[in-house]
């Protein structure tokens, strides 16, 4: 199984400020078809998951463009430019590459 | 719009039976592998099993290998999750997720004497 490490576990940011968050797997996310399917999703207190980045950088329908995500193979990023109140909460990265899909342990973004 | 209803959790005592459905619309169901994913209380997500667009691969973690079923009926865009053997740790929230990445409100599982 693809094993996903996401780094920090928290990260306190001030509001304005930008946050950025890793997430490496154990092996390359790289598809036979060509795509590499890394994906960020973001999950507020009591909600469901909701999709924010998808294929490693494409941001997903009404996703607003402070969120970028980058990297290749077997090291991404996510960057949220400014952060924003409606920002805190768990991101997770998930490999859905190859079966058993597998996510990352979530880093909680909170505000200092 | 990508709309996902899932249903069919409940209150279940150990070693019990449930069948979780989910509902899609507003994407090409039949070109998506599918798979179901939980949540317990407080805790981080976990893929529980995955199935081809066509049916033809099933997939399961190792703590429901053998409990669990997944299937699939893509002329009524459903999927489902045939659960036996109930243990108190399968208690979850369970989501369908097309890609893994897509995601409805879930449904409610507690496994509880």
């Amino acid at each position: 199984d693809i094993v996903m490490t996401q780094t920090p576990l928290s990260s306190p940011v001030t509001l304005g400020q930008p946050a950025s968050m890793s997430c490496r797997s154990s092996q390359s996310l790289v598809h036979s078809d060509g795509n590499t399917y890394l994906s960020w999703l973001h999950q507020r207190p009591g909600q469901s998951p909701r999709l924010l980045i998808f294929e490693i950088s494409k941001r997903f329908s009404g996703v607003p463009d402070r969120f970028t995500g980058s990297g290749a193979g077997t090291d991404f990023t996510l960057k949220i430019s400014r952060v924003e109140a409606e920002d805190v909460g768990i991101y997770y990265c998930i490999q859905g590459t190859q079966f058993p899909y597998t996510f990352g342990q979530g880093t909680n973004l909170e505000i200092k | 719009e990508v709309v996902l209803l899932e249903s069919g959790g409940d209150l279940i005592q150990p070693g019990g039976s449930l069948r979780l459905s989910c509902e899609a619309s507003g994407f090409t169901f039949a070109r998506f592998a599918m798979s179901w994913v939980r949540q317990a209380p407080g805790k981080g997500l976990e893929w529980v099993s995955g199935i081809n667009p066509g049916g033809e691969g099933t997939y399961y973690a190792d703590s429901v290998e053998g409990r669990f079923t997944i299937s699939r009926d893509n002329s009524e865009n459903k999927v489902y999750l045939q659960m036996t053997s109930l243990r108190v740790d399968d208690s979850a929230m369970y989501y369908c997720a097309p890609g893994g990445i897509l995601w409805g409100q879930g449904t409610l599982v507690t496994v509880s004497s």
